[in-house]
């Protein structure tokens, strides 16, 4: 069971916008910054935005990350096929002093 | 650019231990931390373990507390992960992944990734 809660699939079609949230806690999504990480299948995780909503370099804009109190979501515009992927939020946590992850979300694109 | 290459897979025995390397390049080394996060087979991220090159300060996830020794080699600039006293719990992909910051700090992210080694531990 993940500390951050997210759901475990979500669909769209090319060209739609999709949302992927993130449901936390003062202890973590409350008291830090987010950041979202993509992994495509058989390939290692990609941050794709940290401090809650800034892209790393080479990132497209059609990615976008949002937080209000303990919850964090993340907005793909424009839907591809080449996002079809398995996307997970992060964050620290106080309480246990650690990092945590989402359980990850699989987006597919149909 | 920035660049983690791992030690390839391995298979242990329950009980044994296991040293996974990352050998790093293309940034100044000791002005990243490295942090180390696995993931089961079919499941998700978790992260392990953070480790300041600069200071030699180590963070660990609860979980892996006197399991998990991380140290780090200046002089080839590779980052090491030991976990001992393996069961087939600790079977899965290992990746070693580069923090922001230099120190510890709640609000770093991780940049880059490894590949990923992956451990099997069975009989």
């Amino acid at each position: 069971q993940s500390v951050l809660t997210q759901p475990p699939s979500a669909s769209g079609t090319p060209g739609q916008s999709v949302s992927i949230s993130c449901s936390g806690s003062s202890s973590n999504i409350g008291g830090n910054y987010v950041s979202w990480f993509q992994q495509l299948p058989g390939a290692a995780p990609k941050l794709i935005i940290f401090r809650n909503s800034q892209w790393p370099s080479g990132v497209p804009d059609r990615f976008s990350g949002f937080k209000s109190g303990t919850s964090a979501s993340l907005t793909i515009s424009g839907l591809r096929s080449e996002d079809e992927a398995t996307y997970y939020c992060a964050t620290w946590d106080g309480s246990l002093s650690g990092r945590v992850f989402g359980g990850g979300t699989k987006l597919a694109v149909l | 650019q920035v660049r983690l290459v791992q030690s390839a897979g391995e298979v242990k025995r329950p009980g044994a231990s296991v040293k996974v390397s990352c050998k790093t390049s293309g940034y100044p080394f000791a002005e990243y931390g490295m942090s180390w996060v696995r993931q089961a087979p079919g499941q998700g991220l978790e992260w392990m373990a953070w480790i300041s090159v600069y200071s030699g300060n180590t963070n660990f996830a609860q979980k892996f507390r006197g399991r998990v020794t991380l140290t780090s080699d200046r002089s080839t600039s590779t980052v090491y992960m030991e976990l001992t006293d393996l069961t087939s719990d600790d079977t899965g992909l290992y990746f070693c992944a580069r923090e922001e910051s230099r120190d510890f700090w709640r609000g770093s992210t991780l940049d880059s990734w490894g590949q990923g080694s992956l451990v099997t531990v069975a009989p």
